[in-house]
């Protein structure tokens, strides 16, 4: 009964490449959340999504930033361009529902470093 | 906009000296408020979901309490590997969840 599997765990990336970030969510789980913690800051939302749709994306940078969730697939979280900026911790969580009743599941991150 | 604040920031407590941590909160139209652990270089651990001001939630040494303005985290004769950072986060109808940004807890042997 795997969790929620993310990968890499690690990334490093120069000034102007591309990250992409990839969530597999838990088994049975249809909605899928990223958010990005810099460090001594708490988690921030990014965007919420089920299978082919982003149903909230308002947490998202308006530039470089995407996301998507194929109908095959793991969740990806796609930066363009990155700048020092972007540095952080890259969280995805999945829930069973979207009320959150039971809570989400979180992975164990991405840490992305841009030098 | 829903927010949450938490306090202390850090908490250095004694195995054994009980204590609690604070979460302030406003939200429209409360679902859900919810506390997790962080170990560090982890992701969020979830601990607890209370619905309405009364309610509480036991685990272990942890016991969550709710009123409809705050929440408070109480911590039993804490040992050291309640070391962590506890979060607390809201959800207003159905809406995403927002995150405070934490009480690192330090329980020392």
């Amino acid at each position: 009964n795997a969790g929620v599997m993310q990968n890499p765990r690690h990334l490093v990336r120069r000034r102007g490449q591309e990250a992409r970030l990839r969530c597999s969510p838990m088994k049975g789980h249809s909605h899928v959340y990223w958010y990005r913690q810099l460090p001594e800051e708490g988690l921030k939302f990014m965007v919420y999504l089920q299978k082919e749709n982003i149903i909230d994306e308002s947490g998202m940078p308006k530039e470089r930033f995407s996301a998507e969730f194929p109908k095959e697939g793991p969740s990806i979280l796609r930066i363009q361009q990155v700048v020092r900026g972007d540095s952080a911790a890259y969280f995805c969580a999945s829930s069973k529902d979207r009320g959150a009743n039971y809570g989400y599941t979180f992975g164990s991150g991405t840490r992305l470093t841009v030098v | 906009e829903d927010q949450v604040t938490q306090s202390p920031e850090a908490l250095r407590l004694q195995e054994g000296e009980s204590s609690s941590l604070n979460c302030s909160y406003t939200v429209s139209g409360l679902r859900g408020l919810f506390w997790y652990r962080q170990d560090p270089g982890k992701g969020p651990e979830f601990l607890f979901t209370l619905y309405s001001a009364g309610e509480e939630k036991e685990k272990e040494r942890l016991k969550a309490t709710l009123t409809k303005k705050e929440s408070f985290l109480h911590i039993t004769a804490p040992k050291p590997e309640d070391s962590a950072t506890y979060l607390c986060a809201v959800q207003g109808g159905y809406q995403k969840v927002t995150f405070g940004t934490g009480t690192k807890l330090q329980v020392i042997p």
